[in-house]
């Protein structure tokens, strides 16, 4: 079975661009998590779906941030206007409930370059 | 709040040495799991192990091994016999009873370099 899938890999855009970073769960996985990396917050949870869902997006750091989920093989998160500081990893990944239990599995990753 | 510490930011060892990389956390659950990810140069966060706040056995899977011990809160993982393909960050989290997955708390990760 495949894993999380994201693209692109790597983007590079100029400050005031919008980007838009996708993420392909894996099929049958309930819930979807971005995470964004950096080295000074180390990773940090911007928002969850259950079922195509935002439950929590408090980490979203600004407005400039929106994702969704139209279906459950596909979510997108958005940054517009972006700017320098938005430059990071960003990470998808799925589980298959929510529970603390559960174990996540990650994609590769989007590495965000704002200049 | 839950909190997970990595206090050991890089460690650098020569291949076949063992390597202990530690993690201490706080939590005011009773119930709450203990994870072990390995990111690789690669970039992508990989599983290698959950334990939960019932089971204080130690766990061995080939060169790996996790010491868990409540009294001190601390869940360290052992490499035994390093060697290069180990080289990698390692980040231990934290996830309590009352939260989801979604309430998984990481640590700042330790970077392992292993050299030959």
């Amino acid at each position: 079975d495949a894993g999380v899938i994201q693209s692109p890999r790597h983007e590079v855009t100029e400050m005031g661009q919008e980007v838009t970073l996708r993420c392909k769960p894996i099929s049958g996985h309930d819930y979807l998590f971005w995470y964004r990396q950096t080295m000074m917050r180390g990773l940090e949870l911007l928002i969850y779906f259950n079922n195509n869902v935002p439950i929590d997006d408090s980490g979203m750091p600004e407005d400039r941030f929106s994702a969704k989920m139209p279906n459950a093989s596909f979510s997108t998160l958005k940054i517009q206007p972006s700017e320098p500081r938005d430059s990071a990893v960003y990470f998808c990944a799925s589980s298959r409930t929510g529970t603390g239990v559960e174990k996540l599995f990650f994609g590769s990753g989007t590495q965000l370059s704002v200049l | 709040a839950q909190k997970v510490t990595q206090a050991q930011t890089e460690i650098s060892v020569v291949e076949k040495e063992d390597v202990t990389l530690d993690c201490v956390y706080e939590t005011r659950d009773t119930t709450y799991y203990l994870f072990w990810y390995k990111q690789p140069p690669s970039g992508e966060l990989v599983f290698l192990i959950r334990r939960n706040s019932f089971d204080e056995q130690n766990e061995i899977s080939g060169r790996y091994s996790w010491n868990f011990q409540k009294s001190t809160s601390s869940f360290n993982f052992t490499i035994t016999a390093s060697q290069v393909v180990d080289s990698a960050v390692y980040f231990c989290a934290l996830s309590g009873e009352t939260g989801t997955a979604s309430k998984l708390t990481f640590g700042t990760g330790t970077r392992l370099q292993v050299t030959l």
